[in-house]
């Protein structure tokens, strides 16, 4: 089945740094999504990327959807504390019979030290 | 809110007992989805439901089974829990081409001892 690799799996930083994670997949996506989970919730969207090349921001967020449509990263600039918890890249199937399943990365968990 | 939930939020079950898990949603949706959380694994599919009774099995299925009677519903039972199906369980639902990526549930957490 289709994988998606994510990294770092987890990183640490100082409040005000910038965060850099990225996705890379074995097949083509159609679709990369970016989640945030915090603890003792289900994950919510962020960013939604839908065209090969595109670049999209969301506040401090920004996140590209790579040229190959196998890959994906996501920025994050000056970090702050609320910004902790768990990022998830998704790749959702192309439509067509595919029920617009998502394919997850592992996550890439982000603690903020103030 | 995204009007979906589910429940219970936490169990604890007996090795060998069946457990049913609820997702309701209020969105109409059409379509939803049954992952499960672990450490080290990220989010993966258990079954998913394209419609009223329309179901099909995800990457991890075996030992789950799933019921749909009507729009709101999608039940996930664990047919004789083992330890290895302690987990959190989310459903999420999407309306499919208007509507990329998921709303996601707040989660059922599952103990199996």
């Amino acid at each position: 089945g289709q994988q998606l690799n994510q990294s770092p799996q987890s990183m640490f930083i100082q409040e005000g740094e910038d965060v850099s994670m990225n996705c890379t997949s074995s097949s083509i996506f159609n679709t990369w999504l970016w989640y945030k989970q915090d603890p003792g919730e289900g994950p919510v969207l962020l960013i939604a990327l839908y065209k090969a090349g595109e670049l999209t921001s969301n506040g401090r967020l920004t996140a590209q959807f790579g040229i190959t449509r196998k890959d994906s990263f996501l920025n994050i600039s000056a970090s702050i504390p609320s910004d902790v918890g768990i990022y998830f890249c998704a790749g959702q199937d192309p439509p067509g019979g595919s029920n617009y399943k998502l394919t997850f990365g592992k996550g890439t968990l982000l603690t903020v030290n103030p | 809110d995204a009007g979906i939930t589910q429940s219970p939020r936490h169990k604890v079950t007996e090795t060998g007992t069946p457990v049913t898990l609820r997702c309701h949603q209020t969105e109409n949706h059409r379509y939803m989805y049954w992952y499960r959380q672990d450490p080290g694994h990220g989010l993966r599919l258990i079954h998913y439901s394209y419609g009223v009774k329309d179901t099909d099995k995800g990457e991890v299925s075996d030992g789950y089974s799933v019921s749909r009677s009507k729009t709101e519903d999608f039940l996930l039972t664990l047919e004789s829990a083992t330890s290895s199906q302690t987990s959190v369980y989310f459903c999420a639902i999407t309306s499919g081409p208007t509507n990329y990526g998921y709303t996601f549930g707040s989660g059922t957490r599952l103990t199996v001892v």
